[in-house]
């Protein structure tokens, strides 16, 4: 099956520096990877869409210069929090779409998310 | 704007007793609808989807869900419990045909009892 990695599971910093989660599709190319951001005991909520080779589409309220994404390969998308701050401590959960022709198309995979606290 | 909307934010049954949550969505045309099972700490795997056809769709671990239009809901269901089932589920929907922006209800955290 679909198989979404994320790295680190966990991370802890200080306040102001800067911290990169990455995601990647272990058996498959995944040109739309999304971003996700859950806190604790609510819903995911949509950050931003990452293709391939072009500029991540952010939803509204999400600060683009803060949280950098980058999708620079097919299996690839990596999403930097910038000068982190306590508030920005969260669950972050990343999915890849399933490429198409396959039987899954229209299924977005989820990796197991990384949880970050700014201390 | 689609809303997914899950009425329970919890809720507690016995071991070997059945299960259903309930998924109300509003959407202008019908979604793809999804189940998903959340552990803590963890990310989400799916439970199962309708996208057509058949209104009662089997999943893993012994759940389905029934697709109705005329309530626009997707209430998930099983019928006898284990404990391992504790866990939060969600229900998310999806425009037609894409899997993009898939909007997520606030979830249900489910316990079970021995």
């Amino acid at each position: 099956g679909a198989v979404v990695s994320q790295h680190p599971s966990w991370v802890i910093c200080k306040s102001g520096t800067s911290v990169k989660i990455e995601c990647r599709s272990l058996d498959f190319q995944a040109t739309t990877m999304f971003w996700y951001r859950q806190f604790p005991k609510q819903s995911l909520m949509l950050m931003a869409t990452s293709n391939e080779g072009s500029k991540a589409t952010y939803e509204q309220g999400v600060e683009k210069d803060k949280f950098l994404i980058n999708h620079a390969s097919l299996t690839l998308s990596t999403l930097t929090v910038t000068s982190a701050h306590p508030e920005d401590s969260s669950f972050y959960i990343c999915s890849a779409r399933a490429p198409r022709g396959g039987h899954s198309y229209n299924e977005q995979f989820f990796g197991p998310g990384t949880r970050l606290t700014v201390l | 704007a689609q809303s997914v909307t899950q009425p329970d934010i919890h809720i507690t049954v016995s071991e070997g007793a059945s299960l259903e949550l309930r998924c109300n969505y509003s959407y202008g045309a019908t979604p793809y609808l999804f189940w998903y099972v959340q552990s803590p700490g963890q990310g989400l795997q799916l439970l199962l989807k309708y996208f057509s056809g058949d209104t009662l769709v089997q999943g893993i671990k012994g759940f389905e869900a029934e697709f109705k239009r005329s309530q626009s809901s997707f209430n998930l269901r099983k019928p006898s419990v284990h404990w391992s089932d504790a866990a939060e589920y969600f229900c998310a929907v999806g425009p037609p045909s894409s899997a993009r922006q898939l909007t997520f209800g606030s979830g249900t955290q489910l316990t079970v009892l021995p």
